[in-house]
């Protein structure tokens, strides 16, 4: 199965503060990879999928890039709402793997 | 607009079966194309596909777990049940139901909403 590495697994940022998290899978995803933000208690929400291609009514803020084995979720000035877990996942292969997170955490 | 809600118990003995519903709205699991899936995702671990399952009661299952799990639809009842057997502590965790839609450019799945999940512990 296709693994899912994300980094870093924790990321200590102000608001306004641009955050880039990575996503690496172990072989070609293609561009079949979705990243999601969690909160506790929520249900995770989808942000981005086809690697670049946002979610409906998702801010700009928020933009996805990559393709193949390498992707990068961007979000250009942190809100307070933004403060929370990222994950991606592969869904190019069964099982569709998922990344472990990466908390974005207020500094 | 599309949920999906989780239930069933949330303690659980090992060696039971484990039985879990997703009442869906928004969307009739018998339209062409429609695909519903469970996830768990145990205490401070990853998020791991347990089955899914398409409109057309095509499946599919986690290759490590696909001894232990079986997946169902009820189009009546707008409900997909995952059952799981000889339950673990380590099968403690979150279980998420979720939507999957068709990307169009493609024709890969992926996950579009999701329930807020169950909690699930195993513990005698």
């Amino acid at each position: 199965e296709v693994v899912m590495t994300q980094s870093p697994a924790t990321l200590s940022l102000s608001p306004g503060e641009r955050a880039t998290l990575s996503c690496r899978a172990s072989q070609t995803v293609n561009s079949n990879l979705a990243w999601f933000q969690h909160k506790p208690g929520q249900a995770p929400r989808l942000l981005i999928f086809g690697a670049s291609t946002r979610a409906t009514g998702l801010p700009a803020r928020f933009s996805g890039s990559g393709s193949g084995t390498q992707f990068t979720l961007t979000i250009s000035s942190l809100q307070s709402e933004d403060f929370a877990v990222y994950f991606c996942q592969q869904y190019n292969s069964w099982p569709q793997t998922f990344g472990q997170g990466t908390k974005v955490e207020i500094k | 607009q599309i949920t999906l809600k989780e239930s069933g118990p949330t303690l659980v003995k090992p060696t039971q079966t484990l039985t879990l519903t997703c009442t869906v709205s928004g969307f009739s699991l018998s339209t062409p194309g429609v695909s519903v899936g469970w996830t768990r995702q145990p205490p401070r671990k990853a998020l791991e596909w347990l089955a899914l399952i398409y409109w057309d009661d095509d499946k599919r299952y986690s290759p490590s777990l696909q001894n232990r799990l079986t997946i169902t639809k009820d189009t009546s009842k707008n409900q997909v049940v995952v059952t799981m057997t000889n339950m673990d502590p380590e099968d403690t965790g979150t279980y998420y139901c979720a939507h999957r839609r068709s990307d169009p450019r493609t024709s890969a799945y992926y996950l579009e909403v999701w329930g807020q999940g169950t909690l699930v512990i195993v513990s005698s």
